[in-house]
């Protein structure tokens, strides 16, 4: 079974452009998670689709941030435009849904897709 | 979900075991403890997660005190590739829940 695929693993974009980054979760999981970690940085939680319903996007930093999930499959997170700060690694994860006789609430994550912004 | 407290770094010599400890002092009756790592930059990875018993896999052990207020993580021979972040997250295992991460431990095993 596929693990939860990100890509691109790595952009290099100059300040002002635009980034689309895109992340496959596992199949059947309702529960998308957005993360980012800038340098030195704790991991930050952005934002949790169920299905293609935003459940909570508290973390999301600002408004050049969009992330969607049409369909309830796979996401995207655009950046619009990219700010110097926005560079560091975004992490994408999915879990089970709600209830499931196998769900031990456990996260799987990517491997990260690394964002410069130059 | 509860707060962790974490030692900011620990350092474990190759082959001997790592013990990592956690403190989680105002966790609630129904909230799991679930450690993860980070290696270097890769996507966090699962080890472990608990209730109030003691529980082992193939990566480690988890040991959770009797007022489940304290955790330790083991990793029973630590390897060079153990190097990493570990991070203690209580939480209640809903899968709708996310996860939130502190600034973890982080864990240099030396030859």
């Amino acid at each position: 079974e596929a693990g939860v695929t990100q890509f691109p693993s790595h952009s290099v974009i100059e300040k002002g452009q635009t980034v689309t980054l895109r992340c496959d979760p596992i199949s059947g999981h309702d529960n998308l998670y957005w993360y980012r970690r800038v340098m030195g940085k704790e991991i930050k939680f952005l934002l949790h689709f169920v299905k293609e319903s935003k459940q909570d996007e508290s973390g999301m930093p600002n408004n050049r941030f969009l992330a969607e999930r049409t369909g309830g499959t796979y996401s995207t997170l655009k950046v619009q435009p990219a700010e110097l700060e926005d560079s560091g690694v975004y992490f994408c994860a999915s879990s089970q849904g709600l209830f499931g006789a196998l769900n031990t609430g456990e996260l799987f994550f990517g491997e990260g897709s690394r964002l410069t912004v130059l | 979900d509860a707060k962790t407290t974490q030692p900011t770094s620990m350092d474990c010599a190759e082959g001997r075991a790592a013990n990592l400890p956690c403190n989680h002092s105002t966790i609630s009756g129904n909230e799991y403890v679930y450690w993860y790592r980070q290696i270097h930059s890769q996507g966090p990875q699962y080890i472990i997660h608990g209730l109030k018993n003691n529980e082992t896999n193939e990566m480690a052990s988890l040991i959770i005190t009797e007022d489940r207020k304290s955790s330790t993580l083991i990793l029973p021979h630590a390897t060079l590739r153990d190097t990493a972040v570990y991070y203690c997250i209580v939480r209640v295992p809903r899968g709708n829940n996310d996860m939130r991460f502190g600034a973890g431990t982080r864990l240099t095993v030396k030859p």
